[in-house]
């Protein structure tokens, strides 16, 4: 039962241009979201978090909007980067239950000039 | 400040053999998690520890275990390895307050033949 999903596995966005990763979860217990970048051969990186009591976080070029009611979330990356290319991993945490994660599968963002 | 340290940073088994990983958290974090990313797939959960005792596990068989050590520090054990444990194997450690973001080391990758 995958409780975090990011259906697009991939995304190819022009430099400059708004990057836009989505991610769905079913658990409504989720209280805490995170989204992750992941370069090959490294660790996740935390980019962004947001708690169920907001709808917006934003920290220079990234900006996570939630909706709760249609349990889903979002990042945007303005403008972006060829370094942003990465895979981006959407997390929710259930702080009632031990603050484990619970991932998304992950999508490929690739920046082209 | 120096982040998370995984050894080794590759591994390779043949099916049946044991292996033990090894975690070094962020100074003053007294929280070690560990998650098992399979090809193709999202991060999964495996277990949590904290100060020295494991709070809570994820769904795999008990031939997944490990400690933390009174320094924090902690390894993960598998034995009798099969080819799906084939996978990159994370380790996260955050602070004592549950509310504090998980930080990630560069990972083991494992390879069982």
């Amino acid at each position: 039962d995958q409780q975090v999903k990011q259906n697009s596995p991939s995304l190819s966005v022009q430099e400059g241009r708004i990057s836009i990763l989505n991610c769905d979860y079913t658990n409504s217990m989720f209280d805490y979201f995170l989204w992750y970048k992941k370069y090959p051969a490294e660790g996740p990186t935390f980019l962004i978090s947001i708690s169920s009591i907001k709808d917006k976080n934003e920290d220079g070029r990234f900006t996570v909007f939630l909706n709760k009611s249609a349990k889903h979330l979002s990042l945007h990356i303005v403008p972006s980067q060829p370094g942003d290319s990465a895979v981006y991993f959407c997390a929710a945490r259930n702080t009632g239950t031990a603050s484990k994660l619970t991932f998304g599968t992950g999508t490929r963002l690739q920046v082209t000039l | 400040e120096a982040g998370v340290t995984q050894s080794p940073t590759h591994l390779i088994k043949t099916r049946g053999q044991q292996v033990t990983l090894r975690c070094s958290p962020i100074s003053g974090h007294t929280s070690v998690y560990w998650y098992q990313q399979a090809l193709g797939l999202g991060l999964q959960f495996l277990l949590w520890y904290d100060e020295g005792e494991e709070r809570n596990r994820g769904n795999f068989p008990p031939r997944f275990s490990g400690r933390q050590f009174p320094n924090y520090s902690s390894e993960l054990n598998v034995n009798a390895l099969e080819l799906e444990d084939s996978a990159l194997y994370l380790c996260a450690s955050r602070p004592g307050r549950v509310r504090e973001t998980q930080y990630f080391g560069p990972g083991t990758r494992l390879l069982v033949l």
